[in-house]
């Protein structure tokens, strides 16, 4: 089966202690993404990455590092994690950028107290 | 930028009615509109998108129709259903590097029995 998958889907942590959110697909596909959706604010994109070792910043990606060492991993790290980066995590693939469709995965809901 | 606003934030509406959620772009050269739909707790799907080539697009209930003189894109669902009832986001494809979507904040739309 296609699909984007996630690992954790629910985390709570301390502030300041390193966490990593996984995130794979099956689908070969050479574009994936890491959003962030908080209420009233909508998905709002953090890092992005066009192929393997090739990834870029998006629109909020202060406190977020990504790798990408395989074609199918794009995990998520949060080197020093502090409370306002509370929220609900979302990973997405697609075949390439826009205009192909964006597959995303079943979210991280992660919390920082 | 591209910069996306989306209206209005909630939507009620009784079943068999139809329903409108409009959005407006920034970036003129933008070509791609994609629309999502979130159920609660699970992840955007793509429901129906359209290119800058053309001004509206049916699939069954729903349709999208695009001005591109006005920089507004517009979400059309009729006969409403109960199970409509999700949060839809409408994104736009600017001309950055990598083509990325940028995302509405989102309408909760609720279809009342």
């Amino acid at each position: 089966e296609a699909q984007v998958t996630q690992n954790p889907r629910y985390l709570i942590t301390v502030t300041g202690k390193k966490l990593t959110v996984t995130c794979s697909q099956n689908m070969n596909h050479e574009y994936m993404s890491w959003y962030r959706q908080d209420p009233g604010l909508g998905l709002r994109q953090i890092y992005y990455s066009m192929n393997v070792e090739v990834t870029d910043k998006g629109d909020v990606p202060e406190g977020y590092k990504v790798s990408r060492k395989e074609k199918r991993n794009f995990p998520l790290i949060l080197e020093s994690p502090s409370p306002n980066q509370t929220s609900l995590y979302f990973c997405a693939s697609s075949l390439g950028s826009s205009p192909y469709e964006q597959y995303f995965g079943p979210g991280t809901r992660l919390t920082v107290t | 930028g591209e910069n996306v606003e989306q209206h209005p934030s909630t939507l009620s509406v009784q079943e068999g009615d139809s329903a409108v959620i409009k959005c407006t772009y920034s970036d003129s050269a933008s070509n791609y509109f994609p629309w999502y739909k979130q159920e609660l707790g699970k992840r955007p799907q793509l429901i129906i998108d359209i290119r800058s080539n053309v001004g509206e697009k049916k699939d069954q209930r729903i349709a999208v129709t695009l001005n591109k003189t006005a920089k507004h894109f517009s979400l059309h669902i009729t006969e409403t259903q109960p199970e409509d009832s999700a949060v839809y986001f409408c994104a736009s494809r600017g001309l950055g590097s990598a083509r990325q979507l940028t995302f509405g904040s989102g309408t909760q739309l609720t279809v009342l029995p």
